[in-house]
């Protein structure tokens, strides 16, 4: 991947269970956003956060962004069956046309 | 409210044929992006277009080339078609650093 990678690769939880996904990335951006795409489907945007953010929020979502370290994460809690899906992140950068570049992805598995 | 379109869903084409993808962007969204995703893999950037003018440019074959037109829908145009090219082909539309908003993408299976 251009982007770098995502930790972990898979995840099987338990429903009800949290769930934490990491991404790293490797240049300066300008936002980063995740993504849930089920089997072979379409990619369903789930939270943006900007550079200058630090967390945020959104339903059973929580993301947090160290510009630092040049990493994400993805907190889903109360995970449910439904939650089953591939999980990217995805940067933005401000120096180009804002196209985003993709982690490998987390494929997350939760059991009923 | 309006999505971005795409279409065909799926296109099964044989080797060495021409393929053409269309996406319809969310109104007033100046920019589309297209990006290839092969079997398990995450996708990746081919093209963009602002403003009917080519953005910047990925990993896009030779044999592919794109435009937008006056209506900002774009075109992606696959020649010499190769099964390697057999993929998941998605658009976005954004504002410039705004939330992507991806079309539920084309399936191309090259036999």
């Amino acid at each position: 991947s251009q982007q770098g990678e995502e930790d972990p690769q898979a995840l099987s939880i338990q429903e009800g269970e949290n769930a934490t996904m990491n991404c790293s990335y490797k240049t300066s951006i300008n936002n980063l956003q995740w993504y849930r795409q089920n089997s072979g489907r379409g990619l369903v945007h789930l939270i943006l956060i900007r550079s200058n953010e630090r967390e945020k929020h959104s339903g059973r979502l929580r993301v947090t962004l160290d510009t630092s370290k040049k990493s994400s994460s993805l907190l889903i809690t109360a995970s449910r069956a439904a939650d089953t899906a591939s999980y990217f992140c995805a940067t933005a950068r401000m120096d180009s046309s804002y196209k985003l570049i993709f982690g490998s992805g987390t494929r997350l598995l939760v059991r009923p | 409210a309006a999505g971005v379109i795409q279409s065909p869903r799926h296109l099964i084409k044989e080797k060495r044929e021409t393929a053409t993808l269309k996406c319809y962007p969310i109104p007033r969204h100046d920019t589309v992006y297209w990006y290839q995703q092969g079997p398990g893999q995450d996708p990746q950037f081919l093209i963009s277009f602002y403003e009917k003018m080519q953005s910047d440019k990925g990993s896009i074959p030779d044999r592919f080339s794109a435009q937008q037109f006056s209506d900002y829908h774009s075109e992606l145009n696959m020649s010499s078609l190769e099964l390697g090219d057999s993929a998941l082909y998605f658009c976005d539309s954004s504002l410039p650093g705004d939330k992507a908003f991806f079309g539920q993408g084309t399936r191309l299976t090259v036999v």
